[in-house]
């Protein structure tokens, strides 16, 4: 099976960086994504890793260490509308790239 | 271009009522997926259509749900009888190709059984 865990909440302040860490423990491996998701709005997608190292994409960055099972997105210059639950998901090996496995989700409070 | 869209957005029904979600994949898009938040939890898988084709319903809670892709373009979740315990916010999901790495969601169905 798949354990995933992420910190329920984290405060920031506006133009500070964050760093959201994701623990993973899985029987295989395929990748880790990170979705954002405003109340009540769909989850989007943030990044893939797949291979060990950073990703970045503008302010947004997701690093992954296979090794360690673990995962954090980091994010810069941090804006209100940041203010938002970020999801970190595994997509386990032999699941023929179907299905998702969700951590909670941290909720990321941005304060003036 | 459209993105996923659900309806409804939100449902009460009573306890032992029957419910039909829907989800309108991107178009052009093959692979359909359902997924749940129950409150509190993380959100679950439920099932992948390719097409039509139910490809994976290993996540179904039971066999009070059933799911539909008649015509391989939008889909139903139906719920009969609804219990207290499926009360969650259902999402639905598409990606073009079986493998993709993205998944766009829609913002869901927020599902009460009173």
């Amino acid at each position: 099976g798949q354990n995933i865990d992420q910190p329920t909440e984290m405060t920031a302040t506006e133009g500070a960086i964050v760093q959201i860490n994701c623990t993973y423990q899985t029987s295989g491996f395929n990748g880790l994504f990170w979705y954002q998701q405003h109340a009540g709005e769909a989850p989007t997608f943030l990044s893939y890793n797949v291979l060990d190292g950073l990703e970045e994409k503008g302010r947004f960055s997701s690093f992954l260490s296979r090794s360690k099972g673990y995962s954090y997105l980091l994010l810069k210059e941090l804006q209100m509308k940041d203010s938002a639950s970020y999801l970190c998901a595994v997509l386990p090996l032999n699941t023929g790239f179907q299905k998702l496995v969700f951590g909670t989700g941290t909720r990321l409070l941005v304060s003036p | 271009e459209a993105g996923v869209t659900q309806f409804p957005s939100h449902s009460v029904i009573e306890k032992g009522q029957t419910v039909t979600l829907r989800c309108d994949p991107i178009s052009g898009h093959d692979n359909l997926y359902w997924y749940r938040r129950v409150m509190g939890k993380e959100i679950k898988f439920l099932l992948h259509f390719v097409k039509e084709s139910k490809q994976d319903e290993s996540g179904m809670p039971n066999n009070r749900f059933l799911a539909e892709r008649t015509g391989g373009t939008y889909s139903t979740l139906k719920v009969q009888p609804a219990e207290l315990e499926d009360s969650g916010v259902y999402f639905c999901a598409s990606s073009q190709v079986t493998g993709a790495t993205e998944a766009f969601f829609g913002q869901g169905t927020r599902l009460t059984v009173v």
